[in-house]
């Protein structure tokens, strides 16, 4: 079957650390993997995506690399700031239309 | 529209009440899906539209439970009998190709509903 296995939080970095937040999934066939940010109050956005393996997927400093011999999909940001503070979910999309999400990972960059 | 927009997006039920919660796709979007987020919890699909044709079901958790789509464009998901453990945040989605899963959704902010 499909699932996404998400690193739990919260996880609290400083101003300009390094953000690792790991994904791991289980999948039948190629699906495509996904971080998706959800801010205070705000519905779900898109953040990256990556359709094959060894694509990289990056926005807004952001990136994660679609690993299918480690079948991981780890999200990563050289320098956060304290707008990146939200919670970031990593999902699963396959055959069907569905999307499998993690239980995601709440992130506070302090001052 | 510009984006998905849900209403209402705050909803407090009492126990037993029938509750109605509303998705606009975005304009000349053919696939629509809800989806439930338990707090603390990651989204769980719960029904896929593709127009007005209702393809997959399987994610309600009870006959309670009933989505439409009557025209292709504005859904309802209703709830009959609300519980409290109904409680969560109902997101909906829409994509405008036929492979949304392999392309991404673009998310509504979602009704919060909560069953007293």
């Amino acid at each position: 079957g499909n699932s996404v296995t998400q690193m739990e939080g919260p996880v609290t970095l400083s101003e300009e650390a390094f953000l690792t937040i790991n994904c791991t999934y289980t999948a039948t066939g190629y699906p495509s993997l996904f971080w998706y940010v959800q801010y205070p109050g705000e519905g779900l956005q898109l953040l990256l995506k990556a359709t094959k393996a060894d694509d990289k997927g990056s926005n807004k400093g952001f990136e994660a690399t679609y690993r299918k011999e480690t079948t991981s999909f780890h999200l990563e940001k050289g320098s956060v700031q304290v707008s990146d503070s939200a919670v970031y979910f990593c999902a699963l999309g396959n055959t069907g239309n569905q999307f499998y999400f993690g239980t995601g990972t709440s992130l506070t960059v302090i001052p | 529209g510009a984006g998905v927009s849900q209403s209402p997006r705050y909803k407090v039920a009492k126990r037993g009440q029938d509750v109605a919660l509303r998705c606009d796709p975005i304009s000349g979007h053919v696939s629509l899906f809800w989806y439930q987020q338990a707090l603390g919890q990651g989204p769980e699909f719960l029904t896929y539209f593709q127009n007005e044709a209702q393809l997959d079901k399987s994610g309600l958790p009870s006959d309670r439970f009933f989505a439409e789509r009557p025209e292709g464009s504005v859904s309802t998901l209703k709830i009959q009998r609300t519980q409290q453990e109904d409680s969560a945040v109902y997101l909906c989605a829409s994509s405008s190709t036929l492979q949304g899963a392999s392309y991404g959704y673009t998310f509504g902010s979602g009704t919060r509903l909560t069953v007293v």
